[in-house]
């Protein structure tokens, strides 16, 4: 299940289950999305992008959802594993901006249960 | 894709001084980005440094506390003066390739204690 820990939200599944790992973003504007995985002390590391005239992107045990109505994004990783185990952030920009700036969600905790 | 390399990969300092936290990218790159992520949360950029030009801090930052340094298309430095334990934090750099439609790499992180 998922539960708000101290800092971030936690979500914890069984090996081999898959999971849903969701973010809400803010600006209606942003054409560009990644979600990163950051492993206990190591820099996120990329894990799938999507652009906004697309809404389901797949990759390699990973899925990337947007929907653009409601400013949603979700990954959903296939038969999970111990591997799996980290702290998932989604990140959004603005093309048109001109900053280049990565704006980055809260983050959930996915915790993988053997 | 890029490799980014930051020293010292931790250090614990006292309050009251000033660490400078090296970032190293195995290819030339325009845009450097450094961010902070305090324990148990999300990245916040602090700056935006290009080569050529002054760092862009964001709100809440300035550059009497943050000063960066961008003097090649390699290589950035960002130093945290006067610290506080409030400055503790893991201190990561990052670069974005190409055009702007492309993934961002990150460094490794600097874990910064203040003591």
């Amino acid at each position: 299940g998922e539960s708000v820990g101290l800092h971030l939200p936690t979500l914890s599944v069984q090996e081999g289950d898959n999971s849903i790992i969701n973010c809400a973003y803010s600006n209606s504007a942003s054409d560009y999305f990644i979600w990163y995985k950051q492993e206990s002390g190591k820099g996120p590391q990329f894990i799938i992008d999507i652009r906004s005239n697309m809404d389901k992107r797949q990759g390699q045990r990973v899925t990337v959802l947007l929907n653009k109505t409601v400013k949603h994004l979700s990954l959903q990783i296939a038969a999970t594993q111990p591997g799996d185990s980290a702290v998932y952030f989604c990140a959004e920009t603005e093309s048109g901006a001109g900053s280049y700036q990565l704006t980055f969600g809260k983050g959930t905790k996915l915790s993988v249960i053997p | 894709s890029a490799v980014i390399s930051q020293k010292p990969s931790r250090d614990i300092c006292q309050r009251g001084t000033s660490l400078t936290i090296q970032c190293q990218v195995d290819s030339q790159v325009t845009m450097m980005f450094w961010y902070r992520q305090q324990p148990g949360q999300s990245l916040t950029l602090i700056a935006t440094a290009n080569q050529g030009s002054e760092a862009t801090y964001e709100s809440g930052f300035v550059i009497d506390k943050f000063p960066i340094s961008r003097p090649n298309l390699t290589f950035s430095t960002l130093t945290v003066s006067n610290m506080s334990p409030e400055d503790s934090s893991i201190y990561l750099c990052s670069t974005r390739e190409g055009t702007m439609n492309t993934e961002a790499f990150f460094g490794q992180g600097t874990r910064l204690t203040v003591v």
